[in-house]
């Protein structure tokens, strides 16, 4: 199975502050690399897939980019309303993966 | 897109089974790909397996195959995820989510917590 390994897990920025996360796979995944978000107590919804496309939607302030082991995921300028968790996914390869998540919070 | 609803909240003994479905509106059901994807308190994401109405076809992962059936009735665009003999460790939200293929999931259900306890 391919690993998919996010960092950090968890971190805390004030509005307006640029965050970024990365995703890291076990293997060559080309550019089959998917984002999701997630508030508590809500389903997963898709913000960015195929590493760098937003979904229908999604503020611009969200980006993505990346290819092959290493990719990025960008919060331009955090908002209050981002706090959620952030998990990558992995679809090169079946079975299907998801990294670890990463917590994102309001300092 | 499809909007997915799944069914309510479930408690079972161990040893036992539980049928959680999934029911889609608003695009031809069949020609998606339907996963189940489960979430334990406190953890992350993990893809149990799908399932393509329109080809009858499955995939398991393989932690799951042997325990979980995936089913689709087409006339009621609902799909069907049964998962047997249950321990504490099953404990979870267990979500259905859609997409054109195995890919990305852009449709999810809001979750069916499935409880598991003597």
């Amino acid at each position: 199975d391919i690993q998919m390994t996010q960092s950090p897990s968890s971190l805390s920025a004030s509005v307006g502050d640029r965050v970024t996360i990365t995703c890291q796979a076990s293997q060559d995944i080309s550019n089959y690399l998917n984002w999701y978000q997630q508030k508590p107590g809500k389903a997963p919804k898709l913000l960015i897939y195929d590493v760098s496309t937003l979904e229908t939607g999604v503020p611009p302030r969200f980006s993505g980019s990346g290819s092959g082991t290493d990719f990025t995921f960008t919060i331009s300028s955090l908002q209050p309303e981002d706090v959620a968790t952030y998990y990558c996914q992995q679809y090169d390869k079946l079975p299907l993966t998801f990294g670890g998540g990463t917590q994102v919070e309001i300092k | 897109q499809v909007q997915l609803v799944q069914s309510g909240a479930e408690v079972k003994k161990p040893g036992s089974s539980v049928k959680v479905s999934c029911k889609a509106s608003g695009d031809t059901f069949s020609k998606y790909c339907i996963s189940w994807v489960r979430q334990a308190p406190g953890q992350g994401l993990e893809w149990m397996g799908g399932i393509i109405p329109l080809f009858t076809t499955v995939n398991y992962a393989q932690k799951f195959q042997g325990r979980v059936t995936f089913t689709a009735v087409e006339s009621t665009s609902t799909a069907y995820m049964e998962l047997s003999s249950l321990r504490s460790e099953d404990t979870a939200m267990y979500y259905c989510a859609s997409g054109e293929g195995y890919n990305y999931f852009d449709s999810w259900g809001q979750g069916t917590l499935v409880s598991v306890s003597s």
